[in-house]
This record gives structure tokens, sequence and C-alpha cells, in this order.
């Protein structure tokens, strides 16, 4: 049973530009959070999705930040007109339910803005 | 006040020391309760989920206190290999959103 994937695991982006990271949960998953972690710092919680819905964005930023997780294919967090401060790891896990489950991790995706 | 707040350390203990990390959370309403573990600039992993009447996995113990809303994790003769930083998350809301504490960084010296 293979892990969640993420990829790419890096990603350098000149500022401007838009970064695209994909997310393909665990077999039996549906639930898929993105977490953002910048260094020597904790995971800051961004979206919550379920297949085609977005459950709670709450820790999203307003702007220049989208996800989405279509009925087909990975989901996918989008970041258009990347800042240097956009600069951090990108974390997705899953979990089978949303029930209090325990989640788990992919490798994460390193997105270097220079 | 933080949603689930741990002390970030480090600790730094002798090898076949005794650790003890303590989380606590604000929601009294939380219901799930795990440890994670995080090396450096890796994803974080599932140590283990604590509940109520505490629980024990080889050489790690992890505890729950309902009335003073903390979780404790308990490492015995500590390893070098478990030197990592320690994550403590808490689940809450409507659908019990997991809130990650900051860590607690643990350094095992030879």
């Amino acid at each position: 049973n293979a892990g969640v994937m993420q990829n790419p695991r890096h990603l350098v982006r000149r500022r401007g530009q838009e970064a695209r990271l994909r997310c393909s949960p665990m077999k039996g998953h549906s639930h898929v959070y993105w977490y953002r972690q910048l260094p020597e710092e904790g995971l800051k919680f961004m979206v919550y999705l379920q297949k085609e819905n977005i459950i709670d964005e709450s820790g999203m930023p307003k702007e220049r930040f989208s996800a989405e997780f279509p009925k087909e294919g990975p989901s996918i967090l989008r970041i258009q007109q990347v800042v240097r401060g956009d600069s951090a790891a990108y974390f997705c896990a899953s979990s089978p339910t949303s029930d209090g489950d325990e989640q788990y991790f992919g490798p994460g995706t390193r997105l270097t803005v220079t | 006040r933080k949603e689930v707040e741990q002390d970030p350390g480090p600790f730094n203990v002798p090898e076949g020391a005794t650790v003890a990390f303590n989380c606590t959370y604000s929601n009294s309403a939380s219901q799930s309760f795990f440890w994670y573990r995080q090396d450096c600039r890796k994803e974080p992993k599932l140590l283990m989920s604590v509940y109520s009447s505490g629980n024990e996995d080889g050489r790690f113990t992890a505890q729950l206190n309902r009335a003073s809303q903390y979780i404790s994790l308990l490492i015995r003769d500590s390893k070098l290999s478990d030197s990592a930083t320690y994550l403590c998350a808490v689940t809450s809301g409507g659908y019990q959103k997991v809130t990650f504490g900051t860590g607690t960084k643990l350094q095992v010296i030879p």
C-alpha cells in the first residue's frame, strides 16, 4: 500500500511565477490536508479537502493561494505570483475519514523562491 | 493562548536516560490526541495515538490527562536514534480538525 505521494520533492521558482504542488493520498483515503512549515517552525494548517469539495480553508492566505481535489487525479495546491516569503516545506496528509483519525504525511515539497 | 502548546526544548539527554514531554491543549472538547515524530527536513510520522487509559509501545508511553488538559510522552532508555522533534496533535471542532504543536526537540547524546 503506497503511502502519501507528493511531487515535485523540490521546486524552484522565480518571484512572480506560479508553483503547483501535487499530492496523491494513500489508497482508500478521501480526506486531504495541506500544511506549510517554515524553517524551525511548526506545521501550519492551510486547507482541508475532500473529493471535489473544500471543507476548511481557514489557514489559506486569501490571495494567490488555491487548492483543489478533483474527482480524478491528485490534489493540487497552487500558488500564483510567488514571493520569497512563500519559500517553505509544504506537506500533504491524508486520512481515511474525518472523525479525528490520525493523518499520514507525504514527504513534502520544498519550495524555494529566488 | 495557543490551541496546543509544547516546550520547544531542546532536551539534551544522555543515552539510556528517561525523558518526558508534556503538551497542553486549550479546547476541552478535544477528542483525539496523537504524538508524531519529525526528523530534520523530513515529514512527520505518527508515533502513537493517545488514549484516556494511557498506552505503551515498547519504550514509549503516552498519557492523557483530560482534567488538566495535557498529554505526555515518556521515552525510556533513550537511544541516539530517538533524536528528533516530537509533535503533539489534538483534534477539535466540528470535523475534528487536527492542530499540531510546534514540537519539542530531543537530542540524545552518546
